[in-house]
């Protein structure tokens, strides 16, 4: 069965610092990592990842995957009490474009 | 970038009742998704909705509780029958968008979802 493992699963930052978050996966078939911020109901995308040590970076935030150890991690520089929020990793395992998600990490960003 | 929405936005609904929940894209996407969300839970796929055919059903999900209709490229509906206070949840729609629309190869992008409270 398809695993997809976020830590930890929640975190509390003040404003300005540098935060990290990992994603591990199990899966039988990898096509892409994707994150995704859920603030109220609808994720919305952050990053799609498919080479392992490519970075991908928009703004404070960047991520990276690593296919040799199954995970990625996903870096926010000088939070902001905006970026409070739960981070959702998801694997797309390839088969008819299916995500699996993990349990998310739930970031608050304090003044 | 395309719009996504879904109707409706949140509801309240007595056990044993049904909910239809709409989902609408404005461009034409093949791939169309329907995920649940139980409060404090991560999202699961409940089935992929497949235009002209029935939908495809992930395990622990049955038509008979949630069936899925998908007339057109942009349009689906959720049903959720005979519910119970274990049905609240959040239900959100995806969909895969072409590039014309900004879409991203298979990055599912998803409407702002319907929160259903049974009691």
């Amino acid at each position: 069965e398809d695993k997809v493992v976020q830590s930890p699963l929640s975190l509390v930052v003040h404003e300005g610092d540098t935060v990290t978050l990992n994603c591990s996966y199990e899966v039988a078939n990898f096509r892409s990592l994707l994150w995704y911020k859920q603030e109220k109901k609808a994720p919305t995308f952050l990053f799609m990842l498919t080479s392992s040590g490519i970075e991908k970076k928009s703004g404070r935030l960047s991520s990276i995957l690593d296919k040799k150890e199954l995970s990625s991690i996903l870096n926010i520089t000088a939070t902001q009490t905006g970026d409070s929020a739960i981070y959702l990793c998801a694997v797309n395992t390839g088969t008819a474009s299916k995500l699996t998600f993990g349990t998310g990490t739930r970031l608050q960003v304090t003044l | 970038s395309a719009v996504i929405s879904q109707k409706p936005s949140r509801d309240i609904c007595q056990r044993g009742t049904s909910l239809t929940i709409q989902c609408q894209v404005d461009s034409q996407v093949t791939m169309m998704f329907w995920y649940r969300q139980q409060p404090g839970q991560s999202l699961t796929l409940i089935a992929t909705a497949n235009q002209g055919s029935e939908a495809t059903y992930e395990s622990g999900f049955v038509i008979d509780k949630f069936p899925i209709s998908r007339p057109n490229l942009t349009f689906s509906t959720l049903t959720v029958s005979n519910m119970s206070p274990e049905d609240s949840s959040i239900y959100l729609c995806s969909v895969v968008l072409p590039p014309s629309s900004g879409g991203r190869g298979e990055t599912q992008y998803f409407g702002p979802g319907t929160r259903l409270l049974v009691l």
